[in-house]
């Protein structure tokens, strides 16, 4: 069936960056954007930015740019976003879900299906 | 960026009730509007794309409507496993922002 299956828990330093991976299967993984979204504890969900997976361009919004980067790897259809210059106030769920086609509606971006997340929890 | 604001923040109700969460964009959206439902610890799940389309497997108690600037989703007969939060998302421009969220609890 269509998933998307992500890395484990990780704990961090702040200061320090953590790569997260988000495996799909089920689908052809270079037709859907990917996107990652994050939910800090007791908290709401914030938009991440997102990848083609088919060509590799990526949309970050302002307050992420500059310290997020998301790749992918085609062969294993994987992606990763990877964040750098943790603080506190980035322990948080993070969650990759598959958007629009690629060669469609941009303005089509639902979510579905989601990963299950991974939980990043940075402290000193 | 396009601001999403929904209301209630939460609510109590009971199984059966009729069931109405808003959504309202910052600016016009056209139909680029997005529910989703979460229960703790879990990803959320897509229930309505596009204003007012039912994802496959979703119950068709639930229900979405609006266009513009102002959203709904209506739950029409409230059951046990419907007791979650539901976000709302607009899709039509990036940054793409969600609503803060809407808590269902049982009354």
């Amino acid at each position: 069936q269509v998933q998307l299956m992500q890395s484990g828990a990780e704990v961090k330093k702040p200061g320090a960056s953590v790569k997260v991976s988000c495996k799909a299967s089920g689908f052809t993984f270079t037709d859907y954007s990917l996107h990652w979204v994050r939910q800090a504890p007791g908290q709401g969900l914030e938009w991440m930015g997102w990848i083609n997976p088919s060509n590799g361009g990526t949309n970050y919004p302002q307050k992420f740019q500059g310290r997020v980067t998301m790749t992918r790897d085609t062969s294993i259809s994987t992606a990763y976003m990877e964040l750098g210059r943790l603080t506190s106030d980035d322990t948080a769920v993070y969650y990759c879900a598959s958007g629009a086609a690629v060669a469609g509606i941009t303005e089509y971006n639902w979510f579905d299906p989601w990963g299950q997340g991974t939980l990043v929890t940075v402290s000193s | 960026d396009i601001q999403m604001t929904q209301s209630p923040s939460s609510l109590s109700a009971s199984v059966g009730d009729r069931v109405t969460i808003t959504c309202r964009a910052s600016q016009s959206i056209s139909t680029y509007l997005n529910w989703y439902q979460q229960k703790p610890g879990k990803a959320p799940n897509l229930l309505i794309y596009a204003a007012s389309s039912l994802r496959t497997g979703v119950p068709s108690r639930f229900s979405g409507s609006g266009s513009g600037t102002d959203f709904t989703l209506t739950i029409s007969s409230l059951q046990p496993e419907d007791f979650a939060t539901y976000y709302c998302q607009q899709s039509y421009s990036t940054p793409l922002t969600f609503g803060g969220g809407t808590k269902v609890e049982i009354k």
